[in-house]
């Protein structure tokens, strides 16, 4: 499968408490992203990471690479109801032959409010 | 930001005929195009990489006879869906490549949603 797996499938939390998705992946990347898509919408670039970075914050969002373990995750912290949706990550790679973007398998994520 | 368009937005259309969907980059070119494929409750599936003026590259089990990928310029990539059948319904993803200040970037289209009755 093109795909890396990304776990939890689905997480239900509630409002105010902080939601970790992981993410897999098979091969050597430039770097990774997560995205964001409500439920039969176009997809929400939330932040990149690079190969050669291990965290990254964008307000409530932070992401680790561990590249030694072909890992990512993604926390959100102080949920919302709005937070609602699919996350998932894409890795970049490739070189002179051509750029590709692979999605995870996605994680569905339900706060109640 | 840089704006990446589909058209149409949706489509219904009976089995059996040909349905074709266009991706524009509106206020850069592009130097490659990707054409993705998402069932329901599914992620997003990579069919084919396009660059302007050659042939698309098909990732492994897409059939290239029935998407045909057309980039006719370095701002418009177009995928036609021959002879649709209903389990082509889905909702399709472009997305459109570019490079400045020497770092690629990728935005993404709003997606079409296809149903083949």
């Amino acid at each position: 499968s093109q795909q890396g797996e990304e776990d939890p499938q689905a997480l239900s939390i509630q409002e105010g408490e902080n939601a970790t998705m992981n993410c897999s992946y098979k091969t050597s990347i430039n770097n990774l992203q997560w995205y964001r898509q409500n439920s039969g919408r176009g997809l929400v670039h939330l932040i990149l990471i690079r190969s050669n970075e291990r965290e990254k914050h964008s307000g409530r969002l932070r992401v680790t690479l561990d590249t030694s373990k072909k890992s990512s995750s993604l926390l959100i912290t102080a949920s919302r109801a709005a937070d609602t949706a699919s996350y998932f990550c894409a890795t970049d790679s490739g070189g002179t032959g051509g750029f590709k973007t692979i999605f995870g398998a996605g994680t569905r994520l339900f706060v109640k409010a | 930001g840089a704006v990446v368009s589909q058209h149409p937005s949706w489509v219904i259309c009976k089995s059996g005929t040909s349905v074709k969907i266009e991706c524009r980059s509106l206020d850069f070119q592009a130097t490659t195009m990707f054409w993705y494929r998402q069932f329901p409750k599914q992620s997003l599936m990579l069919m084919a990489t396009s660059n302007e003026g050659s042939k698309a590259t098909y990732e492994q089990g897409v059939e290239k006879d029935k998407f045909l990928i057309n980039h006719a310029s370095l701002t418009l990539s177009t995928l036609t869906v021959t002879s649709a059948h209903p389990e082509d319904s889905s909702f399709y993803i472009c997305s459109a490549r570019v490079k400045r200040k020497y770092q690629e970037t990728q935005y993404f289209g709003p997606g079409t949603r296809l149903l083949v009755l």
